[in-house]
């Protein structure tokens, strides 16, 4: 079946600390998009990209780096420069960067600072 | 991107339709109106999007104004498991639009 798949599900993490999501899908999406969600909050977009090798800032980019080496692979790194980075992280894709939002989302990673 | 407003929460009957009300007063002519909906602790889900015509599909109906100044989203036989977050929103199309998420409204659909 097509789909995202995020990992790790759920990630601990001490302050100062640099970790990585991963987020990989099989739909052959050129986009793909990394939202963070806190607590009885929306989603807000932190990075974006349309298509291979090319990415863009979204709202809260701060304290965050993506890559997209790979059309099925677009990881987020939080680095120790994020603030408060506790958080639910997710990532979506939808077919291309410039037709209708129907964006299909990953199951999330849950990322907890110590 | 136009504003929407939705009110906070709202609950329904097991069994009896869901009517998601949702405001968009300044959305211009281009802009779509989209409805996602996030179950406790997944990722949201896209349920259906229109322009100016109502639209049905397997999931739900979407019912928008003659002057697109509001849309309601119908669950038309709501179940527990559409116990959830619907977020409204919305956006045009095109490399430049980016979907950003509101509160949304809570809907909870007692036995």
């Amino acid at each position: 079946d097509g789909g995202i798949t995020q990992s790790p599900k759920y990630l601990f993490r001490k302050e100062g600390q640099n970790v990585t999501l991963s987020c990989e899908q099989n739909l052959n999406h050129d986009a793909m998009y990394w939202y963070r969600q806190d607590p009885g909050q929306g989603l807000r977009l932190i990075y974006y990209s349309q298509i291979v090798n090319d990415f863009q800032k979204g709202d809260i980019a701060e304290g965050y780096s993506v890559s997209r080496e790979k059309k099925e692979s677009f990881p987020l790194t939080v680095t120790s420069a994020q603030k408060n980075p506790t958080a639910f992280y997710l990532c979506a894709s939808k077919v291309d960067g410039s037709g209708a939002n129907v964006l299909t989302f990953g199951a999330g990673s849950r990322l907890t600072v110590l | 991107d136009a504003k929407t407003t939705q009110p906070p929460s709202m609950d329904c009957a097991e069994g009896r339709a869901a009517n998601l009300p949702c405001n968009h007063s300044t959305i211009s002519g281009n802009e779509y109106v989209y409805w996602y909906r996030q179950i406790h602790s997944q990722g949201p889900q896209y349920i259906i999007h229109g322009l100016k015509n109502n639209e049905t599909n397997e999931m739900a109906s979407l019912i928008i104004t003659e002057d697109r100044k509001s849309s309601t989203l119908i669950l038309p036989h709501a179940t527990l498991r559409d116990t959830a977050v619907y977020y409204c929103i919305a956006l045009g199309h095109g490399a430049n639009s980016k979907l950003t998420f509101g509160k949304g409204i809570t809907l909870s659909v007692r036995p």
